[in-house]
Order: C-alpha cells, then sequence, then structure tokens
C-alpha cells in the first residue's frame, strides 16, 4: 500500500524563472549543510555547501541561505534549464564528523 | 577528483538468494564509507557507517547479520544482502568521505528480488 510521505513536494517553474527550494532541518547543534540534486536513476550530486558560521553563500547560478533562528535553509536556482530537473536534498551534519542526515527532498520540473 | 563507484549497478536475485554490492573510491583514500538505501520517491536513509579495518556500525532497526558491510580497505566497501526478500527491493547507494565533511557518493545499484 501507498505510505505516508511517498509523493514528493513538487516545485514546477517555466525555463528562465528563478526557482526557491526549501528545507527545514531539526538539529540546532548542526555545523554543516549541504545541498545535493539527483537525478533519476543517480546517486546525489553535490551542488552547494554552506557552514553554520555564514548565512549566504554563492555558487555558479546557485544560493544558498542560512537562517539558524528558525532552522531554515533555502536554495535559489537562477535562470532555471530544463537539466536543472531533479529531485533536491538539502543534508545536515549534526556530529561534527561526516554523517549527514537528508531531508525529504523536492522535485523541481522545468518546462522549456 | 572523488569519484566514488559502484558495482553492479542493476541486480535482479531470487528471493533467498544473497547479493553483494561493492563501493569504490576511485580517486582518493576513503577512511570512512556509508551505505544508504533509498524508496522510490522517497529521501536517503543511512543504513550503516563503515571505516576501514573496523566493524560497521548500524542505524537503528538495520540488521547487521542481514546486510553485512566490509570495509577491508581504504578504497573498498562491501554491502552484501543475506537471504534477500522482495521487501530488500530497493536502491542502495554509497558514499565515501576522505574525512572531512563532505560525502562523494556513488551512483547507487538498484536491485530487485524476485
Amino acid at each position: 500500500g501507498e505510505s505516508v510521505g511517498l509523493h514528493l513536494p513538487t516545485l514546477s517553474v517555466q525555463e528562465g524563472d528563478n526557482s526557491i527550494i526549501n528545507c527545514a532541518y531539526s538539529n540546532s547543534a548542526s555545523d554543516y549543510f549541504i545541498w545535493y540534486k539527483q537525478e533519476s536513476g543517480k546517486g546525489p550530486q553535490f551542488i552547494i555547501d554552506i557552514r553554520s558560521n555564514m548565512d549566504k553563500r554563492q555558487g555558479q547560478r546557485v544560493t544558498v541561505l542560512l537562517n539558524k533562528t528558525v532552522k531554515h535553509l533555502s536554495l535559489q536556482i537562477a535562470a532555471t534549464q530544463p537539466g536543472d530537473s531533479a529531485v533536491y536534498f538539502c543534508a545536515e551534519n549534526p556530529s561534527g564528523y561526516s554523517t549527514l542526515t537528508f531531508g525529504k527532498g523536492t522535485m523541481l520540473l522545468v518546462s522549456p | 577528483g572523488a569519484v566514488v563507484s559502484q558495482h553492479p549497478s542493476r541486480v535482479i536475485c531470487k528471493s533467498g538468494t544473497s547479493v553483494k554490492i561493492e563501493c569504490r573510491s576511485l580517486d582518493f583514500q576513503a577512511t570512512t564509507m556509508f551505505w544508504y538505501r533509498q524508496f522510490p520517491k522517497q529521501s536517503l536513509m543511512l543504513m550503516a557507517t563503515s571505516n576501514e579495518g573496523s566493524k560497521a556500525t548500524y542505524e537503528q532497526g538495520v540488521e547487521k547479520d542481514k546486510f553485512l558491510i566490509n570495509h577491508a580497505s581504504l578504497t573498498l566497501s562491501t554491502l552484501t544482502v543475506t537471504s534477500a526478500h522482495p521487501e530488500d527491493s530497493s536502491f542502495y547507494i554509497c558514499s565515501a568521505s576522505g574525512g572531512a565533511y563532505e560525502q562523494y557518493f556513488g551512483p547507487g545499484t538498484r536491485l530487485t528480488v524476485t
């Protein structure tokens, strides 16, 4: 039977739009956060990371914002392209070592 | 750099048999390797953490006698699913870390148990 949470939240955008994907994390002690992109049938691919002593970090077409007060992380993708269509996961590092805890994921669908 | 491979990419096996999945770090030494399981449209769930030369640490609810993990070298970890059943069908993903925060993920292995 179908499980609760089987359907990923989905964000549908038009090519060229800016996309914002949000993530709430759970552990206030986490000091490192990563966004991953996962295409169908493949492993996660690193996009961008941020440490807890920062609130914003920019990469190529991507920006990560961190709000530690409300334990919220967001990924902004500028000028979204069809190739950006994938599932995006945030991950937090709660222990100071390399163990990661993944969020539920958001599916981004980009239509031409 | 930081490439991780998995073999096989897909495997179909009969119920009751065992299946071994290999995870290799190709261009760096992985002091720690992680094994995840992912069901369709769900997130990655950590199964176990293994450090080279020592026993794996399993997450709560993961049967260590069913999912055997060996991390015999700094570039290779294996996951053996013993006495597989249809409910073990899933996407298994490994990752490797050289000791810092970053984890580098393999491409995953699709296991189907018939």
